[in-house]
């Protein structure tokens, strides 16, 4: 059975700090892999998809990387933001068809 | 639509009850989830649909629970005889292919009294 650990489960960081959020999961067989965030009594936001074959996907100020051998997946957010401010999920699927299991999430706070 | 809408957006109901949540995917999307979020806890997974294959109902909590999706686009999840224990964001997601980019809905809060 597949699990999604992520670490720290909250952080506060000042503005313009660079952070590194942690997903690992356990069965490195995964098909591709999703970071989201979720902004208070909202829906999930897609940030960024890494398939399997590749190492890293950006957008904007928001790098991920991905290292299937050690079941590892980091998402970089350079020069924070108050509107970074959220929770940030990871999520893995294993199979071409089927769910997504996520992790429970890191809470991020970046103060003025 | 631009994006995946749900309703009701809110729903309080009393235990016993049954209620039916909807669920539009973004057009052309072939793939559709729920998934349930309790106060402090993970997404849950219930109930995935792939084009005409047989749904993926691993997830459903009990049989209380069920979901379809009519013409391969809107879906609606039912709760028959709540319980307060069901109280919670049901979340409902679609992607353009069976492992593509998910996009999420709002999400429709229920609560059971």
């Amino acid at each position: 059975k597949q699990e999604v650990t992520q670490i720290p489960a909250a952080l506060s960081v000042p503005e313009g700090e660079n952070l590194v959020l942690n997903c690992s999961f356990t069965d490195s067989a995964i098909y591709n892999l999703q970071w989201f965030r979720q902004d208070p009594g909202k829906g999930l936001t897609s940030l960024l998809l890494i398939q399997s074959s590749q190492r890293e996907q950006t957008s904007g100020r928001l790098n991920a990387s991905l290292d299937k051998s050690s079941g590892r997946s980091t998402l970089y957010i350079a020069a924070s933001q108050p509107g970074d401010s959220a929770t940030y999920l990871c999520a893995v699927r294993v199979g071409t068809a089927s769910k997504l299991t996520f992790g429970t999430g890191t809470r991020l706070q970046v103060t003025l | 639509g631009a994006g995946v809408s749900q309703s009701p957006s809110n729903k309080v109901t009393e235990k016993g009850k049954d209620v039916e949540l909807r669920c539009d995917p973004i057009s052309g999307h072939t793939a559709l989830y729920w998934y349930r979020q309790s106060l402090g806890q993970g997404l849950e997974f219930l109930i995935y649909f792939q084009g005409n294959s047989a749904p993926d109902k691993s997830g459903l909590p009990s049989d209380r629970f069920s979901a379809e999706r009519t013409g391969g686009s809107v879906s609606t999840l039912t709760i028959q005889r709540t319980q307060q224990e069901d109280s919670a964001v049901y979340l409902c997601a679609s992607s353009l292919s069976k492992a593509g980019e998910l996009f999420f809905g709002e999400g429709s809060r229920l609560t059971v009294l």
